[in-house]
């Protein structure tokens, strides 16, 4: 099947420090999408990417596609302790989209 | 409001046990899904259905039967449980290239 990667797998931050993870796919995509999971929770729909070099901003969280469409990136700028959870790219590799390893953020008060 | 509706949320079977996980939506989506996640791992889909009448495997269907009973509801059953089908299984559904909505989850131990 197809392989997504996500980079890093885990990352610590103090409260107040900006985190980014990034989705590496192998192939071009037709979209993307991203997902957060609360700590014993279920994945949650935060966006879809759709065109070459799209960015989106959702207050404090930014998403990049990338201009080839085989990368993507979720930027958080001044992590709170809110944003702790496990965040998934999903890309769409023609059928169904195919969840990523995830990366786990934990933020430090 | 409901959106995803799982049941039960927690079950323990032993081994060469059957058992149904149930999964209703009332978005009126056309795809469901069922996924099974494992500890710090991502989701794996098991079985899809992009719509009413129609069901698909996905990456790892083997040991699971799935029915697409109606538009609302997608069930998953394990006819013979395994130590290895230990799992929290999700259920989803969608419109056609849109975000997933998902269950709460069921957490199935098998012993």
């Amino acid at each position: 099947g197809q392989q997504v990667m996500q980079i890093p797998q885990y990352q610590h931050v103090q409260e107040g420090e900006d985190f980014t993870t990034y989705c590496n796919s192998s192939t071009t995509l037709s979209n993307i999408q991203w997902y957060k999971q609360r700590p014993g929770g279920h994945p949650v729909f935060l966006i879809q990417l759709v065109k070459s070099g799209e960015v989106k901003k959702q207050k404090r969280l930014t998403f990049q596609f990338g201009e080839a469409k085989k990368n993507s990136s979720l930027h958080i700028t001044a992590t709170q302790t809110t944003d702790v959870g496990t965040y998934f790219c999903a890309p769409n590799y023609g059928q169904n989209f195919v969840f990523g390893p995830g990366t786990r953020l934990s933020v430090l008060p | 409001n409901a959106g995803v509706t799982q049941t039960p949320k927690f079950q323990v079977l032993k081994t060469g046990q059957s058992m149904t996980l149930q999964c209703a939506q009332d978005m009126n989506h056309n795809s469901m899904y069922w996924y099974r996640q494992d500890p710090g791992m991502g989701l794996r889909l098991i079985y899809y259905s992009a719509s009413e009448g129609t069901t698909d495997k996905g990456e790892v269907p083997n040991g699971y039967n799935v029915s697409r009973l109606n538009k609302r509801e997608f069930s998953l059953r394990l006819e013979s449980a395994a130590p290895s089908q230990t799992s929290v299984y999700f259920c989803a559904s969608s419109e056609a290239g849109r975000g997933y909505t998902f269950g709460s989850g069921t957490r199935l131990t098998v012993v």
